[in-house]
């Protein structure tokens, strides 16, 4: 198995650009999960999917973010207009079942690193 | 809300010597699951080890092992026989147990960043 897909592994763009990161899951798990990383606030969950439904997006910062997950193995999340406050590593997480359990941890992309200047 | 609270923000360790990574959190749920989550310089977030809080085994994987108190909500890493591949931020997490199989979130500390000297 591949592992957590996340495209593209950097990103670096300009204020006011939009910005969509991609995430392929692992192939049968039911849940998807999108965080963010910086030094200031750690990880912080943005939104999580189960069966492609959005379950819990109280963590998604503003309107400029959304997430998307047309279908069980793709998902994005999008920054539009995009803010230097926004650069952050955006880390994509997967789940076997019904959300993260015991049994079924997360498993974990690789992350985009964000640079918004 | 729950919260999880590292309170050392790095720390250092001699090879083949043994450190503990501390962890504390706070919740008013009885049954959770705890896990520490280590994330090397290639920035991918690896699962090391899980505890049930209502074990109260401490929870092993090889060199590494735990030290749950579940009273004191504490929730401790010990790492054995530090390897130099060790060298990673490592992040503990909580998880509160949903009675219905419904979906849970992982909270996260803000981590721990450990170097193994050669």
């Amino acid at each position: 198995d591949a592992g957590v897909i996340q495209s593209p592994r950097h990103e670096v763009t300009e204020m006011g650009q939009e910005v969509t990161l991609r995430c392929k899951p692992i192939s049968g798990h039911n849940s998807l999960f999108w965080y963010r990383q910086t030094m200031m606030r750690g990880l912080e969950l943005l939104i999580y999917f189960n069966n492609n439904v959005p379950i819990d997006d109280s963590g998604m910062p503003e309107d400029r973010f959304s997430a998307k997950m047309p279908n069980a193995s793709f998902s994005t999340l999008k920054i539009q207009p995009s803010e230097p406050r926004d650069s952050a590593v955006y880390f994509c997480a997967s789940s076997l079942g019904q959300g993260a359990t015991y049994n079924s941890p997360l498993h974990f992309g690789n992350g985009t690193r964000l640079t918004v200047t | 809300a729950q919260t999880v609270t590292q309170s050392q923000p790095e720390m250092s360790v001699q090879e083949a010597e043994t450190v503990t990574l501390s962890c504390t959190y706070d919740t008013s749920e009885n049954n959770y699951y705890l896990f520490w989550y280590k994330q090397p310089p290639s920035r991918q977030m690896i699962l090391v080890i899980r505890q049930e809080a209502y074990k109260q085994q401490n929870a092993t994987e090889n060199r590494f092992s735990v030290n749950f108190q579940k009273a004191a909500k504490s929730f401790s890493l010990k790492i054995s026989d530090s390897q130099l591949g060790d060298t990673a931020m490592y992040f503990c997490a909580f998880m509160k147990h949903d009675i219905w199989g419904g979906s849970e979130k992982l909270v996260f500390g803000k981590g721990t960043k450990l170097t193994v000297n050669p």
